[in-house]
């Protein structure tokens, strides 16, 4: 069973709120990764870092962001929620991989954001 | 730009039937990545193919690299209710540290 947590699952809120979706994971993985996935959809790749510091943006545009300040510990914040925002987000480590390859995903059971 | 595409897109079988999800790129992969989605779950990861030619198994499920590391399989023989989900391919093209994400088969089995 993979040690990855997203907070909360679930959640319902008002248009303009500001929210934050927890991930943590205990892997020790330097990589990890947010997705915004609609049901029965793609996976959309929003944010990615490879370590402390260091975030980069994903292949979709996001109002979110997020911050790496622990190894362990990859929040997404959304500073004004809006009902475009309605989705699951993802979020997902790996481990380093061989060469270029990215390593095998675990993905947490996902936050599912509904905006009003 | 980079694309992986997956098809079909959705598949309903009878159980006892086989199942096939194919995923083509528009590039050479270095790796291919298969992931199972449950209804209302998180991707699962399956497996990871590198080399040309590939071909691994897992119980039911096979999984074949093709020789210009381009395309990919996932085989099913003999469907059970419990294979229902989503099956997402994932690879490496190049230098490029992003899995680029085929769009996912949809497969529903029927009892």
């Amino acid at each position: 069973e993979a040690d990855i947590y997203q907070t909360p699952r679930y959640l319902v809120i008002g248009t303009g709120k500001k929210i934050t979706l927890e991930c943590s994971q205990t892997m020790g993985h330097d990589k990890m990764y947010w997705y915004q996935q609609d049901p029965g959809m793609e996976l959309h790749l929003i944010h990615y870092s490879y370590g402390v510091n260091s975030t980069e943006k994903g292949d979709l545009s996001s109002e979110s962001t997020v911050s790496r300040i622990r190894t362990e510990h990859f929040p997404l914040t959304l500073e004004s929620a809006r009902p475009s925002h309605t989705s699951q987000y993802l979020c997902a480590s790996s481990d380093e991989g061989t060469g270029a390859n990215t390593g095998e995903l675990f993905f947490g059971e996902g936050s599912r954001l509904t905006v009003l | 730009g980079q694309q992986v595409m997956q098809i079909p897109q959705y598949q309903h079988v009878q159980e006892g039937e086989d199942f096939t999800t194919y995923c083509n790129s528009s590039t050479t992969l270095s790796n291919i990545q298969w992931y199972k989605q449950r209804p209302g779950g998180h991707p699962v990861f399956l497996i990871q193919l590198v080399k040309s030619g590939e071909v691994k198994k897992q119980k039911r499920l096979t999984f074949q690299f093709g020789e210009a590391k381009k395309n990919s399989s996932l085989h099913i023989t003999a469907t059970q209710t419990t294979d229902v989900g989503t099956y997402f391919c994932a690879g490496n093209a190049g230098n490029n540290r992003k899995l680029i994400w085929g769009l996912g088969t949809s497969l529903a089995v029927n009892p």
